[in-house]
């Protein structure tokens, strides 16, 4: 059982480079989200997709974009990275269609960016 | 609103209980508990909901206070094995996502 499977899971960039994580998971999970995990300040969320065809911001959206390119795969992409990014990416899914308060977050091991 | 957690850190030894706190400044109507160990992912542990009712781990438990603004997390007999950083997590107004708090790292020591 893969469960949520990101990629890369280490990446080093430098100021202003571009990039795309990857996030897919295989428990035909309908919402999918993404937070970034900086050092005493617990997950935030960036990005989430209630549904495939449908994304929208979280609390900490500026410098991202996302897409949810079908029910499986939701990527998040940094057009031109800065230093402020550095931070480990975590991708979870839910069963149902947007959040639901009885349903557990199920989520990736990460990916740990760092930007020079 | 993010949730605040105490203690931040508490350190026990082989079979003490433990219990984590989650705070907020508005009445709670779910709360999730996420555990992660240094390197790894959150995982799942349980989620209280507002009649009290518990979904997950079976040596885990939780409650709200009185007004339904804190919930505790507790965790008895303590392994070696629960060791980590504690995470509740609470949905917003709008239920829309979970707002994490800070967390609260425990460790065991035998």
């Amino acid at each position: 059982n893969a469960g949520v499977t990101q990629t890369p899971k280490f990446q080093v960039l430098k100021t202003g480079q571009s990039m795309t994580l990857q996030c897919a998971q295989d428990m035909n999970h309908n919402s999918m989200y993404w937070y970034r995990q900086d050092p005493g300040m617990g997950l935030r969320l960036i990005y989430y997709s209630a549904s495939e065809g449908t994304t929208d911001k979280g609390e900490v959206p500026n410098g991202y974009n996302v897409s949810r390119l079908n029910k499986r795969e939701f990527s998040l992409r940094l057009e031109s990275a800065a230093p402020s990014q550095t931070s480990v990416y975590f991708c979870a899914s839910t069963p149902g269609w947007g959040f639901n308060a009885d349903q557990p977050q199920h989520f990736g091991d990460g990916t740990r960016l760092s930007i020079l | 609103q993010q949730p605040v957690q105490s203690p931040q850190a508490v350190i026990l030894r082989e079979g003490e209980d433990a219990v984590i706190n989650c705070s907020s400044s508005k009445a709670l109507y779910s709360v999730h508990w996420y555990r992660q160990k240094h390197g790894e992912a959150p995982v799942f542990l349980m989620i209280l909901l507002k009649g009290g009712e518990q979904k997950g781990h079976e040596k885990i438990s939780a409650s709200f206070n009185e007004k339904k603004q804190q919930s505790s997390l507790y965790l008895t007999a303590s392994q070696l094995s629960y060791s980590g950083t504690y995470f509740c997590g609470t949905p917003n107004f709008g239920n829309e996502k979970l707002t994490f708090g800070t967390g609260t790292r425990l460790t065991i020591i035998p």
